[in-house]
């Protein structure tokens, strides 16, 4: 079965820093892979994901991840942290075997400090 | 272009009570999804609709939950009686088509108090 391990519940960067989130996931097919953002009292809004193309894959406001198979990992980064990224962040993946379900991280709280 | 809504945005019941939240998806999205996210925890999904068939309801506690999907376009997910382990933010999205690589829209969430 599919499962995602987001590493830390809270990470805290200084704004301008660089941003880095962890996931590393489990499946036994080719997976997509997705970051998701969820601001205060919202829904979650999607950032990127991997389809099996390029492994770098560029999303929105400035934040990237790159898909490592031999680390089964989706890390999220951006290189200079802005007041607007403090949110909270989901990795998500879905395969085949899922019949294309999301399953979800437990998400990691990014707090950047001015 | 309208996002997903969602109604109510907040709902404070005692347990044993019954409440039913509502989504509207977004127009010519086929396939419904709804989730439930606990507080600390990413969000689970609970039903899949495709247009108004389930695709996938076996996460959802059908012992007190139920959804529907009239017509293919709004849904209705109801719980009764709801327990104190219910307190969650019920999250509603939807795709073109089944999932996948089709991103799912989500709305912004019916947050349940029970107590």
């Amino acid at each position: 079965a599919q499962s995602v391990t987001q590493l830390g519940s809270h990470v805290s960067v200084s704004e301008g820093a660089l941003v880095l989130l962890r996931c590393n996931y489990s499946s036994s097919v080719p997976p997509y892979l997705f970051w998701y953002v969820q601001y205060p009292n919202q829904g979650l809004q999607l950032l990127l994901k991997y389809t099996s193309a390029a492994t770098l894959v560029k999303g929105i406001n400035g934040f990237e991840a790159e898909f490592k198979k031999s680390e089964t990992s989706f890390h999220l980064t951006k290189p200079s942290a802005h007041m607007s990224d403090a949110a909270e962040y989901f990795c998500a993946v879905s395969d085949r075997d899922s019949s294309y379900k999301l399953i979800f991280g437990s998400g990691t709280r990014l707090l950047v400090r001015p | 272009e309208a996002g997903v809504a969602q109604s109510p945005r907040y709902k404070i019941i005692e347990k044993r009570q019954s409440v039913a939240f509502w989504c509207n998806p977004i127009s010519g999205h086929a396939t419904l999804y709804w989730y439930q996210q606990i507080l600390g925890q990413g969000p689970k999904l609970l039903i899949q609709f495709q247009n108004n068939g389930v695709v996938d309801d076996s996460q959802l506690p059908k012992d007190r939950f139920s959804a529907e999907r009239l017509k293919g376009v709004d849904s209705t997910l109801k719980i009764q009686p709801a327990k104190l382990e219910d307190s969650a933010v019920y999250l509603c999205a939807s795709t073109v088509g089944l999932a996948g690589l089709n991103e799912q829209f989500f709305g912004p969430g019916t947050r349940l108090t029970v107590l």
